[in-house]
């Protein structure tokens, strides 16, 4: 069965500081991964998205992910991160069952300390 | 451009008096909808997708219903409410793999 693990519920870091959100997935065919970011009180926004190719996607605001097949991963970085990127960060893997089924992991609830 | 639209943006509502809330997409013709709950401070978890009108699949039993009255609308809905209900409520539309969120409704059973 297909799944997503986030490890870390909760990452806190200092404004300026690097960043790495960490995803490991389950899926036994090539996987379709994305990272979602949730705003409070907000719904979801896509930040990237892999299907094939090169292992490092760029995606909004400066975050980037690289594909691991032999690690089944799919971590997010950010080079300097800024207090407005405080907010809970989705890892999901999007499976085919009829319908495209996105199966999320538990979130990364990440603080921007100023 | 596409545009989804969730109704209400919040309630506020009795255990045992029923519910409906509302999806409509604008600029996608024919789209493949979803509906998605998120447990307070949860991840969110896929109920009901649908990819034409009159046609819709459960995912997931909550005592929730859902239906597909039109090719832009999504609706959900159940007779009575639970305690367990409360949470976010998305809806979501496809491009391929790919899924795009509205804003959400946020659910407070009392």
């Amino acid at each position: 069965a297909q799944s997503v693990t986030q490890p870390d519920a909760r990452v806190t870091v200092s404004e300026g500081a690097s960043l790495q959100l960490r995803c490991k997935y389950s899926y036994s065919a090539t996987p379709y991964l994305f990272w979602y970011v949730q705003y409070p009180r907000q719904g979801l926004q896509m930040l990237l998205k892999y299907y094939s190719g090169d292992p490092v996607v760029q995606g909004v605001n400066g975050f980037e992910a690289e594909f691991s097949k032999s690690d089944s991963s799919f971590h997010l970085r950010k080079a300097s991160v800024h207090w407005s990127d405080s907010a809970v960060y989705f890892c999901a893997v999007s499976a085919s069952s009829g319908s495209w089924q996105l199966i999320f992991g538990s979130g990364t609830q990440l603080t921007v300390m100023p | 451009a596409q545009t989804i639209h969730q109704w209400p943006v919040a309630e506020i509502k009795a255990v045992g008096s029923p519910l409906s809330l509302g999806c409509t997409i604008k600029g996608k013709s024919s789209p493949n909808l979803y509906w998605y709950w998120q447990a307070t401070g949860g991840t969110l978890q896929q109920l009901f997708y649908s990819i034409t009108v009159g046609q819709v699949e459960s995912v997931v039993q909550l005592n929730l219903s859902a239906s597909r009255p039109k090719d832009d609308q999504f609706i959900l809905s159940t007779e009575k409410l639970l305690l367990s209900h409360s949470g976010f409520y998305l809806c979501a539309w496809d491009w391929g793999y790919e899924q795009y969120f509205g804003p959400g409704t946020r659910l407070t059973v009392l």
